[in-house]
């Protein structure tokens, strides 16, 4: 069936440096979605892809997805202690636009 | 603002209960979802439903069922509660159109002892 790998499971990080993680679905998407799950609390969409090649920012945070939409990417520049959790990327596969398909997650820790 | 609401934070059943967990959307939402998370293992899919009295099964829907009576309303039942369903239980609301957000609820923790 259709998976999205997750890259790296877990990362800390010093208060200014930056990161990344990246998904890699088996199949083609229809388009990707990002969340963000702080410690104790539950995933909140922060933003969908859908055109190949797509590039999007939210102030320090960059998202991409790729040209051949299997693969994406979220980086924080200069992370702060407020971006600490758990990263998501989920993909709505082609022709099934009801389910998404979860990546495991990246844990972030920024040590201050 | 969209709320996706869950009848419990925590819960604490003893094996062999029958265990309801309720999740209720005020944005009329057509597709709603049931996902347990647990540690490494991310979120994984129980049950989801598109319209009222319709169901799919998910990637783990052993020991689970659901009904959605009413559109707003999405239950997740587990027959006979056995420890193993130890876990964050989060509910999810979207729309149908392709590539829509998904909206979750605070999650219940439920711990079978």
């Amino acid at each position: 069936g259709q998976q999205v790998m997750q890259i790296p499971q877990y990362q800390h990080v010093q208060e200014g440096e930056d990161f990344t993680t990246y998904c890699n679905s088996s199949t083609t998407l229809s388009n990707i979605q990002w969340y963000k799950q702080r410690p104790g609390g539950h995933p909140v969409f922060l933003i969908q892809l859908v055109k190949s090649g797509e590039v999007k920012k939210q102030k320090r945070l960059t998202f991409q997805f790729g040209e051949a939409k299997k693969n994406s990417s979220l980086h924080i520049t200069a992370t702060q202690t407020t971006d600490v959790g758990t990263y998501f990327c989920a993909g709505t596969g082609a022709g099934n636009n009801r389910k998404l398909i979860w990546g495991l997650g990246t844990s972030l820790g920024v040590n201050p | 603002d969209v709320k996706v609401t869950q009848s419990s934070r925590y819960l604490v059943k003893r094996t062999g209960e029958k265990v309801f967990l309720e999740c209720v959307q005020d944005m009329d939402h057509e597709n709603m979802f049931w996902y347990r998370q647990d540690p490494g293992l991310g979120l994984r899919l129980i049950y989801f439903s598109y319209d009222v009295k319709m169901k799919e099964k998910g990637d783990i829907p052993e020991g689970y069922s659901v009904s959605r009576e009413k559109k707003e309303r999405f239950s997740l039942i587990l027959e006979s509660a056995s420890t193993n369903q130890t876990s964050m239980y989060l509910c999810a609301s979207s729309f149908t159109r392709a590539g829509t957000e998904a909206f979750f609820g605070q999650g219940t923790r439920l711990t079978v002892v």
